[in-house]
């Protein structure tokens, strides 16, 4: 079974509004998470990652917050647009063979209202 | 640069036949892999490449092939087609920013459908 989900397969919000999508996991050993944005389209394009050892990090209008306790990481975007309408997905790093090559979980779709 | 690059973008077969996907990248990337996305299934793992002449199965590897006899190339081959593989698929490669830290990039992706 997957070990990395999404709670809402479909978030929906107006322009401007601040957008919350959240993920959970299941491997507790994970130290490695990343966010990607797909457009339709087209393949996944990396968002923001953050490793275990740290519980928020930021980019440019977009925040991940990582809560070990419950396994549970969420994708703050800012200001959202109309150009953030996309499916988002949560991965998680397994470290096959000492590389870095993610599993996804199921995806949320954002859909941004003008 | 022009990234990840996969053909065809589109490949109608009829069940039984074979095919090979195309995918190569001109990053020097140490790290490549295939997924196959499904509608409401996210992505999943098919094969990976940690290096020229290593590869592994992920979680659906069967009735797929790859090799990786160069860092540039990793194609995916098709034995003998089934419905069950209409998908769209992805090719990726990675490397590391340092620190623990690493970013994969995608192709554009290879849409197949199997009748």
């Amino acid at each position: 079974g997957e070990s990395v989900g999404l709670h809402l397969p479909t978030l929906s919000v107006q322009e401007g509004d601040n957008s919350i999508i959240n993920c959970a996991y299941s491997n507790s050993a994970s130290d490695y998470f990343i966010w990607y944005k797909q457009e339709s389209g087209k393949g996944p394009q990396f968002i923001i990652d953050i490793r275990s050892n740290m519980d928020k990090r930021q980019g440019q209008r977009v925040t991940v917050l990582l809560n070990k306790t419950v396994k549970h990481l969420s994708l703050q975007i800012a200001a959202t647009q109309p150009g953030d309408s996309a499916v988002y997905f949560c991965a998680e790093n397994r470290g096959l063979r000492g590389s870095y090559i993610p599993t996804f979980g199921r995806g949320t779709s954002l859909i941004v209202h003008p | 640069n022009a990234g990840v690059t996969q053909t065809p973008k589109f490949q109608v077969l009829k069940t039984g036949q074979s095919m090979t996907l195309q995918c190569a990248q001109d990053m020097n990337h140490e790290y490549m892999s295939w997924y196959r996305q499904d509608p409401g299934m996210g992505l999943r793992l098919i094969h990976y490449s940690v290096g020229a002449g290593i590869t592994d199965q992920g979680e659906v590897p069967n009735g797929y092939n790859v090799s990786r006899s160069t860092t540039e190339d990793f194609p995916l081959r098709l034995l003998s087609a089934a419905p069950s593989q209409t998908s769209v698929y992805f090719c990726a490669s990675s490397y590391s920013r340092g620190e623990g830290y690493n970013e994969q990039f995608f192709g554009p992706g290879t849409r197949l459908t199997v009748l």
